[in-house]
């Protein structure tokens, strides 16, 4: 079962446009943790933020975490063409023996 | 590291072959993961292990599906007999778990067909 829904499935955007994704998810977490996936490849880790954090960067991109309304966002700036990806949130659950649970992902095209 | 190897990159089977996934994780690591991608469910987690012992096999969808991991070196996911509704692309995920290093590790992922 998916513990993280992505919104939206797709977003299409023009190169330079700020990207954002949002999560939600279900139950306590340790960490949330969003990953890249380019097409035909495996996923690549991009950020990982804790349940007692709120806000956090990484070069261009800021993941916040909202703990109240199970909620995470990502939001990616200034984006290329080659942040064209699928990008997923993935949920370190409290009490689930260290296992990742995905959500569905959302598709970001972005266009030159 | 050369990071977690899978092997065959891509198998075309016919129904009621039996498959074989290999899996190599990165050395050192403790945990690994066995994950099926089709478009329909997304990214289903099958199984995991922790120092080679399973943990959680409820995913696996049934029991025409297995996993062993014999060591820390090399995991397998056996289909037999496979089925065309199998079709997708599984990944081999590890990572050491720490706090401060709890992100996983994937493998480029094995896409399988069964026609």
């Amino acid at each position: 079962s998916q513990q993280g829904e992505e919104d939206p499935q797709a977003l299409s955007i023009q190169e330079g446009e700020n990207a954002t994704m949002n999560c939600s998810y279900k139950t306590s977490i340790n960490n949330l943790q969003w990953y890249r996936q380019n097409s035909g490849r495996g996923l690549v880790h991009l950020i990982l933020i804790r349940s007692n954090e709120r806000e956090k960067h990484s070069g261009r991109l800021r993941v916040t975490l909202d703990t109240s309304k199970k909620s995470s966002s990502l939001l990616i700036t200034a984006s290329r063409a080659a942040d064209t990806a699928s990008y997923f949130c993935a949920t370190d659950e409290n009490n689930a023996g260290n296992m990742l649970t995905f959500g569905g992902g959302t598709r970001l095209m972005v266009k030159p | 590291d050369a990071g977690v190897i899978q092997s065959p990159r891509h198998e075309v089977t016919e129904m009621g072959q039996e498959v074989t996934l290999r899996c190599k994780p990165i050395s050192g690591h403790d945990y690994l993961f066995w994950y099926r991608q089709t478009m329909m469910r997304g990214l289903e987690l099958l199984i995991y292990f922790n120092n080679n012992v399973p943990i959680d096999d409820s995913g696996m969808p049934e029991d025409r599906f297995s996993a062993k991991m014999p060591n820390a070196s090399f995991s397998t996911l056996k289909i037999q007999p496979s089925e065309p509704r199998d079709s997708a692309v599984y990944f081999c995920a590890s990572r050491y778990y720490r706090v401060g290093r709890e992100k996983l590790f994937f493998g480029s992922g094995t896409q399988l067909s069964v026609l």
